[in-house]
């Protein structure tokens, strides 16, 4: 099966910067996906790595080491808005995706 | 456009009962999914279809089925619904679920409580 893990809460305050990690390891590798969840919401797409690196995207960044099954996703400038539950997912050999649990950020001003 | 819509937004069912879960998508994806969703546990696959007239089991298929007769519309069925499939369902859509960069996107959901 898929392992992925992920820490389960974080608190920032606003203004700071988080980085949540993401640990893999799955049946084959096509990519690596971050969602936004805001509580009692569907899941938003946020950002996707397939190759080493890193993907800026405005206040948010994501890294990926294909090497040791590793990405984080950096929110910086936090802001209130911004508190919901980030989802890693890795797309496995099969091109389906496997989801962690999810990190609860909570911002507080 | 609406993107994907789910119904019903919530229900409470009897243990025992039947259910179908609705989903229809107008962005004319090819890929369509169903998940739940389960505190500490993260969002796992229960069926997908890949093109419309076909389907294929995920993760957690048992007790759930699905047809894809069409390109829109994905339905979920629960034949004799019991407590343990209480959760949070969401449906989604992909342009081509072959492709590396294909992105899922997700409806709204649908709240089950079985009891």
């Amino acid at each position: 099966g898929q392992n992925i893990d992920q820490p389960t809460e974080m608190t920032a305050t606003e203004g700071a910067i988080v980085q949540i990690n993401c640990t893999y390891q799955t049946s084959g590798f096509n990519g690596l996906f971050w969602y936004q969840q805001h509580a009692g919401e569907a899941p938003t797409f946020l950002s996707y790595n397939v190759l080493d690196g890193l993907e800026e995207k405005g206040r948010f960044s994501s890294f990926l080491s294909r090497s040791k099954g590793y990405s984080y996703l950096l929110l910086k400038e936090l802001q209130m808005k911004d508190s919901a539950s980030y989802l890693c997912a890795v797309r496995d050999g099969d091109y389906k995706l496997s989801f962690g649990a999810g990190t609860t950020v909570t911002v507080r001003a | 456009t609406a993107g994907i819509t789910q119904a019903p937004t919530s229900q409470i069912l009897a243990a025992g009962r039947s259910m179908t879960l609705r989903c229809t998508q107008d962005m004319r994806h090819n890929a369509m999914y169903w998940y739940r969703q389960d505190l500490g546990l993260g969002l796992r696959l229960i069926h997908y279809s890949n093109t419309a007239g076909t389907t294929g089991k995920g993760e957690v298929p048992d007790g759930y089925s699905v047809s894809r007769a069409n390109t829109d519309d994905f339905p979920l069925t629960l034949a004799s619904a019991v407590p343990s499939q209480t959760s949070v369902y969401f449906c989604a859509s992909s342009d081509s679920a072959g492709v590396n960069t294909d992105t899922q996107y997700f409806g709204p959901g649908t709240r089950l409580t079985v009891l």
